[in-house]
């Protein structure tokens, strides 16, 4: 498996447009989470689905940010309109429970947003 | 009660040496805190994880130290190696817990550690 892909790797926009973020999971794996990462704030759990079904959101800055999985192998996180201070690596991470083994959560290479 | 809390923020060591990193945490629920391992334009990827029903877990150079009745555990690299530089963050979560009110199978994560292995 290649691993959690996530798209694109860069993304330089204005303040005020419209940012997609794309995230493949590992096939198979039943949960998808979303974090922010910051100097100051660290990595930051913004939403988790499990089997494609947002279960805690609590975590989104505000209504500007949403997050979709229309499917097992897809998800997209969307910021409108964004602005300067969302600049950060938004990094997707997907997880299979395996129970006594833990639940080893799988990174992707993160997406690296500068909003201008 | 969701909160890790990880010290020092940065560490400097001498190859060789012994690097310590210790976290606390408050919700009793969790029951799995595995370290992860960032290096700069890399996601962060698992090094290793313990279970509550052992005190340590060793891999190689690395060790997990867990104290239940504190509440803490920590990383300890031995033989610190100049490769080894990277972010560390430990977490907790809850895999096979019941959930109560405030608690989530997700990871939460500790605020990193900066580790600088000199060569």
């Amino acid at each position: 498996d290649a691993g959690v892909i996530q798209s694109p790797r860069h993304e330089v926009t204005e303040m005020g447009q419209e940012v997609t973020l794309r995230c493949k999971p590992i096939s198979g794996h039943d949960y998808l989470f979303w974090y922010r990462q910051t100097m100051m704030r660290g990595l930051e759990l913004l939403i988790y689905f499990n089997n494609n079904v947002p279960i805690d959101d609590s975590g989104m800055p505000e209504d500007r940010f949403s997050a979709k999985m229309p499917n097992a192998s897809f998800s997209t996180l969307k910021i409108q309109p964004s602005e300067p201070r969302d600049s950060a690596v938004y990094f997707c991470a997907s997880s299979l429970l395996l129970g006594i083994q833990g639940a080893e959560a799988f990174f992707g290479q993160g997406t690296r947003l500068t909003v201008v | 009660q969701q909160q890790v809390k990880q010290s020092p923020q940065s560490l400097i060591v001498q190859k060789g040496g012994i690097s310590i990193i210790n976290c606390a945490y408050e919700n009793t629920a969790f029951d799995y805190f595995p370290w992860y391992q960032q290096f700069p334009g890399k996601g962060p990827a698992l090094l290793i994880a313990i279970r509550p029903d052992v005190s340590e877990k060793k891999e190689g150079r690395f060790t997990i130290s867990f104290n239940k009745s504190a509440k803490q555990f920590s990383l300890h690299i031995m033989d610190s190696q100049p490769g080894d530089s990277a972010t560390y963050f430990c977490a907790a979560s809850i895999v096979d817990g019941v959930l109560s009110s405030g608690s989530a199978r997700q990871l939460t994560f500790g605020s990193g550690t900066q580790l600088t292995v000199l060569p």
